[in-house]
């Protein structure tokens, strides 16, 4: 299994500003994983991150928006970046397991509030 | 594009039931995942289904998997209170993305 740290666990924030999360895990993982999950809401994948190269986002979500770091193996960034109320949401990181890659696992999560 | 479908969305039941939750996918996968979220925490997972006709049980909940009709199903048993949570399937796509259900919230009531 994968133990992952993320912080911060929650935070309030004020529109315009930025939020950098961090997501550590316990073992080196190739691809990390960020999800957004609104209020009441599924889970949706912002981007994958994969070390030494650039993060890979899907539909809807830009970079200059969420920009991701991974500077190694074990720990990721994403930001959101002038942030306005409808960024008010869970952010999870996510990786893959290393045996076999069967579970995915998810961080506590970062719950954000933007006044 | 991979789609993944539950229902129901929501689920009031009285414990001591019987109950089933069901995902539909759209494409072809060979990896489904059942997970729990609690109000206010993370995901924990309860299920990995890897084959056509693999089951999986823990205590009151026993997960399915029929890949050709790409149906899975969470069956609760006996429900009690303990229950209580937001169940998601999510499955993995051809290119590595976990695609998530839209959830169901499950209240098990006395």
């Amino acid at each position: 299994s994968a133990v992952i740290s993320q912080k911060p666990s929650r935070d309030i924030c004020q529109r315009g500003t930025s939020l950098t999360i961090q997501c550590q895990v316990d073992s080196q993982v190739t691809m990390m994983f960020w999800y957004r999950q609104q209020p009441g809401q599924s889970l949706t994948l912002i981007a994958t991150a994969n070390q030494g190269s650039e993060a890979t986002y899907e539909s809807g979500f830009v970079i200059d928006k969420f920009p991701i770091s991974r500077p190694n193996l074990t720990f990721s960034t994403l930001t959101v970046s002038n942030m306005s109320p409808e960024d008010s949401s869970i952010y999870l990181c996510s990786v893959a397991g290393t045996s076999g890659g069967d579970i995915q696992y998810f961080g506590a999560g970062t719950r954000l509030s933007v006044l | 594009e991979l789609k993944v479908e539950q229902n129901p969305l929501f689920l009031s039941m009285q414990e001591g039931k019987n109950y089933t939750i069901y995902c539909n996918y759209s494409t072809t996968s060979d990896r489904l995942y059942w997970y729990r979220q609690d109000p206010g925490k993370s995901l924990e997972s309860l299920f990995v289904l890897l084959s056509n006709g693999a089951v999986k049980q823990e205590g009151r909940l026993m997960a399915s998997l029929d890949t050709k009709a790409r149906l899975s199903t969470l069956h609760i048993t006996a429900a009690v209170h303990d229950l209580s949570a937001t169940y998601f399937c999510a499955v993995l796509s051809a290119v590595g993305k976990l695609i998530f259900g839209q959830g169901t919230e499950l209240s098990v009531k006395p």
